[in-house]
């Protein structure tokens, strides 16, 4: 009974493929994320949704782009992958507005090594 | 805008030592305070959390972090850790209005038997 789930758990590709990350919130969220986990485990967020309108978007390359087809979806597609896009990456949701902003609920994450 | 600085990278304990994780920000508006642990090869999950009220807050599992408004600060605090608290500790603040969460960067505890 996965609250936030990702698939695919680990994703192994050549430099210059693109590839998609899928991310699915069964808590009835209104906001969604995408963060990067380098290395060093430093977190980068990347983008967020409320309603499935775009509401951060950080300096992220325009390889880069998220789709969110409902407020339970939010997948990341990544063109031309680049070494330095290998990497952890959380989805995560939340529960905001109406004067309250909570905390957030993360998905398993997937390991992305672009080779 | 806001940022978090968690003061330790790595801090090692020996079991049943206490232990303190240190987290200070600043915002130039209200905030909202949160502690996430992230276990090996898991997503973060949150800790403990002050939105409002009482500046102590408590986990199930026996952490405690206190907001110190005047000090910008919101300590991580066991009294006894265990060698399953072996973690990657993230603080992380909200201003009161924001959809833009500040993670700090990390405090990795490690408990040593």
């Amino acid at each position: 009974d996965t609250a936030v789930s990702q698939t695919p758990k680990y994703l192994v590709t050549q430099m210059g493929n693109d590839k998609s990350i899928k991310c699915e919130q069964n808590l009835g969220h209104d906001t969604m994320y995408w963060y990067k986990q380098d290395s060093k485990k430093f977190l980068k967020i990347m983008f967020s949704y409320n309603n499935k309108e775009l509401i951060i978007n950080e300096t992220v390359p325009n390889r880069f782009s998220p789709k969110s087809p409902d407020k339970a979806h939010l997948n990341l597609h990544i063109n031309s992958l680049e070494l330095g896009d290998s990497a952890v990456y959380f989805c995560a949701s939340s529960q905001d507005g109406g004067g309250s902003y909570n905390e957030q609920f993360f998905g398993p994450g997937t390991r992305l090594t672009v080779l | 805008a806001q940022s978090v600085t968690q003061l330790d990278s790595q801090v090692p304990v020996f079991e049943e030592a206490p232990v303190e994780l240190r987290c200070n920000y600043s915002s130039s508006v209200s905030v909202y305070l949160f502690w996430y642990v992230q276990y090996p090869n898991q997503g973060l999950q949150l800790l403990l959390k002050y939105l409002s009220g009482s500046t102590l807050v408590k986990s199930i599992n026996g952490f405690e972090a206190e907001f110190n408004k005047s000090q910008t600060s919101f300590h991580l605090r066991k009294p006894s850790v265990h060698i399953s608290d072996t973690a990657e500790y993230f603080c992380a603040v909200r201003p009161g209005g924001s959809y833009i969460p500040t993670f700090g960067r990390g405090t990795s505890l490690i408990v040593h038997p």
